[in-house]
């Protein structure tokens, strides 16, 4: 079945550190990969996706390139804000899957002033 | 526009009580979800209605019933609530864009306690 590893959390970084957060998945066919982001006391809001190998996404600043050969989708930003505190999901949709989303478990970003 | 909306916000039930969450999402999607949100956990699908009048089990819908009352509301009932069903669920509906795929938009989520 398809399935999301994130690295295990919390981070905690000061402002203006480069930020990496690893997603790797296992899943049949050809999956799209998405990164969700959770502020505090908010529902997931759609952060960046990809939907086919070597593609890159990219938005606010964040990016994440599909790597199939080595089945990951990590996410980086060059310099995070005290603004991007908050929760960071990885997840996947398989092809014919009626769009059903399988989650990683999430993981806290704090970013310190 | 209001996207997704969920009620309520917040919920305390004692074991056995039932409740009914209400979710509607007035973006013309024929899509829409239920999932629960644990710590450590991620969140996991409980039911999801591929478009009006369909419903089909997600990954944990075990003392859950949803109904797709028409394409704007999908609600989730709990029958006979209990503590291991202390979470946060979260409704949320899709927008499918061809070669692009899809775009799943998340309601505000609904914070229930069962004592």
């Amino acid at each position: 079945g398809n399935s999301v590893t994130q690295m295990e959390g919390p981070v905690t970084l000061s402002e203006e550190a480069f930020l990496t957060i690893n997603c790797t998945y296992t899943a049949t066919g050809y999956p799209s990969l998405f990164w969700y982001v959770q502020y505090p006391g908010e529902g997931l809001q759609l952060l960046l996706k990809a939907t086919k190998a070597d593609d890159k996404g990219s938005n606010k600043g964040f990016e994440a390139t599909y790597r199939k050969e080595t089945t990951s989708f990590h996410l980086e930003k060059g310099s995070v804000q005290v603004s991007d505190s908050a929760v960071y999901f990885c997840a996947l949709s398989s092809t014919g899957a009626n769009s059903k989303l399988t989650f990683g478990k999430g993981i806290t970003l704090s970013v310190r002033p | 526009n209001a996207g997704v909306t969920q009620t309520p916000k917040f919920q305390v039930l004692k074991t056995g009580q039932s409740m009914t969450l209400q979710c509607a999402q007035d973006m013309n999607h024929n899509s829409m979800y239920w999932y629960r949100q644990d710590p450590g956990m991620g969140l996991r699908l409980i039911y999801y209605s591929a478009s009006e009048g369909t419903t089909d089990k997600g990954e944990v819908p075990n003392g859950y019933n949803v109904s797709r009352l028409n394409k704007r509301e999908f609600s989730l009932r709990l029958e006979s609530a209990a503590p291991s069903q202390t979470s946060v669920y979260f409704c949320a509906s899709i927008k499918l864009q061809g070669a692009l795929g899809f775009t799943q938009y998340f309601g505000p989520g609904t914070r229930l306690t069962v004592l």
